[in-house]
């Protein structure tokens, strides 16, 4: 079982809808990370937490829009959704202090209509 | 940036044979190479990795492979099963994460093991 846990699995949302996306760790990691996968290609980084503060934004339009209430947790707020942003969502997290293993979650399926 | 090549883009291979896939990376600065397995509707799982000091890394059936000079690493699989079968990732790294420095995916690699 993964230790990055996120809800939902799957999420069918309409143009005009307001949803969320959560992940939740427990390993004590300080960095996590929220990317965006489409099928048959490599994850595609779009944000990252570094002690609850974003440190990196890789160009994400608005609609996205991330937050960190804590150190274990992350969300990310999704509005006004195109349906070309279908894909799999997966949060991770990370190793501070030299170490770079990034342990990612199972994701969350995501289908606009 | 990094600029991470994965080859092959598929690989059949008969249950019991090897399988290798290949990456090359062009940053001199990375020192970090995690190979990732992503089954269908399953999140990226970290399978081995190597850092910059190290040449090569094994764990039971799976080993990975590191040139520094030649800036590629390779993932070996032998005895191949059919739960193998699956999306394998290469990734290159150039430091902690937690200041920002990213991971760098290849293309990944479709591997199929005919029972």
């Amino acid at each position: 079982d993964t230790e990055v846990t996120q809800t939902p699995k799957h999420l069918v949302m309409g143009m005009t809808n307001k949803k969320s996306l959560k992940c939740e760790q427990h390993m004590g990691h300080r960095a996590m990370y929220w990317y965006k996968q489409k099928a048959k290609k490599p994850p595609e980084l779009m944000f990252v937490y570094s002690y609850e503060k974003l440190s990196i934004n890789e160009s994400v339009p608005s609609r996205f829009s991330p937050e960190c209430p804590n150190s274990s947790l992350l969300n990310l707020h999704l509005h006004a959704l195109q349906p070309e942003d279908s894909a799999l969502y997966l949060c991770a997290s990370g190793q501070g202090a030299g170490a770079n293993v990034l342990t990612f979650g199972a994701g969350s399926r995501l289908t606009v209509l | 940036g990094e600029n991470v090549e994965q080859h092959p883009s598929t690989l059949s291979v008969q249950e019991g044979d090897s399988a290798v896939i290949k990456c090359t990376y062009s940053d001199s600065a990375s020192n970090y190479f995690p190979w990732y397995k992503q089954e269908l509707g399953k999140g990226p799982q970290l399978i081995i990795d190597i850092r910059s000091n190290v040449g090569e890394k094994k764990d039971q059936r799976i080993a990975v492979t590191l040139n520094k000079t030649a800036k590629h690493f390779s993932l070996h699989i032998t005895e191949t099963q059919p739960e193998d079968s699956a999306v394998y990732f290469c990734a290159a790294s150039e430091g902690n994460l937690i200041v920002g420095n990213q991971f760098y995916f290849g293309t990944g690699t479709s591997l199929t093991v005919i029972p």
